[in-house]
This record gives structure tokens, sequence and C-alpha cells, in this order.
């Protein structure tokens, strides 16, 4: 079955803090994908990136970076400089390609940063 | 609409009633999801149609609730017999391809109150 766990339930850091939030993923499928998604204040969810299980190549987006590492199954979400607008939940996700059309979510970790 | 169109965005009702949930997804989008998403966790999925075809819907609780998707667009998620555990976010998401594993665009959700 699977599953993705955010072991962080909330995080606070002061603006242009770095953070990191962990996602750990178990699945037994070996084509899958991993989703990060934000949920600020206002409530709706925002894609943010997808990325394969073939491809481990970290990722780079302004501010934020994604590290994926099949060895120990996590994919890591980095914001550099934090801003007081990255204040969101953020939710970790994770499909499998036999079942593709479901997207199992974890617990989601609450970000704060404060000015 | 540009986006993904959920309504109502709060919905009241007493125990016992039914209630009818509506998402009208980005136009020309064939895939389509349901997911319900209770206080301080992530979204668990409902069910999913391509085009008209409910392909998925393991995710439903119980047969109170239904859903359906008769001309491949907007779609109807209905709960009978509201209880008050029915109390979450409903949220409906769309994407351009069938199969899924891509990115999904999530409405704004519905808030549904069983009091």
């Amino acid at each position: 079955a699977q599953k993705v766990t955010q072991a962080q339930t909330e995080i606070s850091v002061v603006e242009k803090e770095d953070v990191t939030l962990d996602c750990v993923y178990e699945t037994r499928d070996t084509t899958y994908y991993l989703f990060w998604y934000k949920q600020p204040p206002s409530g709706e969810l925002v894609f943010l990136i997808r990325r394969n299980s073939f491809d481990e190549q970290n990722e780079i987006s302004g501010r934020y970076s994604w590290n994926f590492q099949k060895s120990t199954s996590s994919f890591n979400f980095t914001i550099t400089a934090s801003q007081v607008v990255d204040s969101a939940v953020y939710f970790c996700a994770l499909s499998e390609a036999k079942r593709y059309s479901t997207l199992t979510f974890g617990k989601g970790t609450m970000l704060l940063v404060s000015p | 609409g540009a986006g993904v169109s959920q309504s109502p965005r709060y919905k009241v009702t007493k125990r016992g009633q039914d209630v009818a949930l509506r998402c009208d997804p980005i136009s020309g989008h064939v895939s389509l999801y349901w997911y319900r998403q209770a206080l301080g966790q992530g979204p668990e999925f409902l069910t999913y149609f391509n085009y008209e075809a409910q392909q998925d819907k393991s995710g439903l609780p119980n047969d109170r609730f239904s859903a359906e998707r008769p001309e491949g667009s907007i779609s109807t998620l209905t709960i009978q017999r509201t209880e008050q555990r029915d109390s979450a976010m409903y949220r409906c998401a769309s994407s351009p391809y069938s199969g899924g594993n891509t990115e999904a665009f999530f409405g704004q959700g519905t808030r549904l109150t069983v009091v």
C-alpha cells in the first residue's frame, strides 16, 4: 500500500532563514510519481512540482529546491531565504503508476514564517 | 472559467438531509477527481472520472456517497442522509490527460458542515 509521511507537523522560522520540509514515502511500485502542493491561508491547493521515480535529479526553481533520494524513499523540499508569503501548509503526495487515478497525500506541514 | 470552480463554497445542512456538491472543471480537462479533506489532514481520494466514465470509486466511504459526470464535464458529488462525520472540505480537481499521474488543478473546495 502507498503511504506518505510528513513527520513535521509545524515549523516556525524567521524571514530569510532556510527551511527544509521532509517527506518520506512507501510504495511497492517501481514506477511512481511524487508531488508537492501548497495550501496558503486562502485554502486552495497549488501545484508546485511533479517528479517521476526514474528521475532522481534534484530540481531548483527560484528559492525552491527539491531533493529526491530513492535510497531513503525521501522527497524533501527546501525553501531558501524564506519569506512571509511562504507561510502555508505544504503537502507531499504520491501516485503509483498502477493506480494512477489516486494521489495519496501526507498530513501536511504547516510553515509559519515571521517577519 | 480559468480554474476549477466548485459550488457552493460553504454548505451547512441538517443531519439526515441530502446534499449535492458541484464541480465545474477546467474546460477540456478529461480527468476529474473528488477528494475529501478533514481539518488538519491531507486530502483523501474519493473517486475518479475519465471523461464521463467513473473509473475508480474505491475511495467513496459508503453507499450514501455517489458521483456522476454525465456529459464528461460538470460533476456532482451527492451525499445522502448526511451525518456529522461527513463534515469536511470536499475538493474537486481536474487534469488535461487521461491516465493520471499528472498535475491536478484543484478547486477552492466546498466546506460542508452537518449539524
